[in-house]
């Protein structure tokens, strides 16, 4: 089975703060996906990577950046943390190599911002 | 971009079939339906994909009709841990970015 473990469950941190969440995949994914979920507004991508060190953007990049500097990690960082950026994170990742594979997801991080 | 429409809940006695309708009206002939469902606090779990034949796994079943404009996951016993928002998506772009919808809230009772 397709394993994604993102580190941190629930996490609590203080508006200003710089902010890691990082996610690990086990099968060898090419792609690797970050999104947040709101209630009322979805799912929305933040960030997709296609390869080590191979970034885009997604629909809403600001305050956020990403790392991958090994294919199994991928790093999502909160700049400046802000109350607007509470919500949950889901890492997603899924094979490139053929096409119409599923994205996986870890269980989420519940990131609170106070 | 297919948009899906599905209802907004249903009820399902435990150990019935639970039959999901999903409309894609607008979806393109090559792009896939998929189906995720997500528990309470947990993330989206990957249930079943299909272009246009029906598709069968260990979790469930998945008929396309033939114009491809609808769905229907079945899952044929279900149980209380099926208990679930379940997401019909066809995801569109580039990066194959999933759009969650407001899903169909399923509620097995026994």
């Amino acid at each position: 089975d397709v394993k994604v473990t993102q580190s941190s469950r629930y996490l609590v941190k203080r508006t200003g703060e710089k902010v890691f969440l990082e996610c690990v995949q086990d099968m060898d994914h090419e792609n690797m996906f970050w999104y947040r979920q709101d209630p009322g507004l979805g799912l929305r991508l933040i960030y997709f990577s296609y390869d080590v060190k191979m970034k885009e953007k997604g629909d809403i990049p600001e305050g956020y950046s990403v790392s991958r500097e090994k294919k199994e990690r991928f790093s999502l960082i909160l700049e400046s943390a802000s109350t607007n950026q509470t919500s949950m994170y889901l890492c997603a990742s899924n094979t490139g190599l053929r096409g119409n594979q599923p994205q996986h997801f870890g269980d989420g991080t519940r990131l609170s911002i106070l | 971009d297919a948009k899906t429409t599905q209802p907004p809940s249903m009820d399902c006695a435990e150990g019935r079939a639970a039959n999901l309708p999903c409309n894609h009206s607008t979806i393109s002939g090559n792009e896939y339906v998929y189906w995720y469902r997500q528990i309470h606090s947990q993330g989206p779990q990957y249930i079943i994909h299909g272009l246009k034949n029906n598709e069968t796994n260990e979790m469930a079943s998945l008929i396309i009709t033939e114009d491809r404009k609808s769905s229907t996951l079945i899952l044929p016993h279900a149980t209380l841990r099926d208990t679930a928002v379940y997401y019909c998506i066809v995801p569109h772009g580039s990066f194959q970015k999933l759009v969650f919808g407001t899903g169909t809230r399923l509620l097995v009772s026994p």
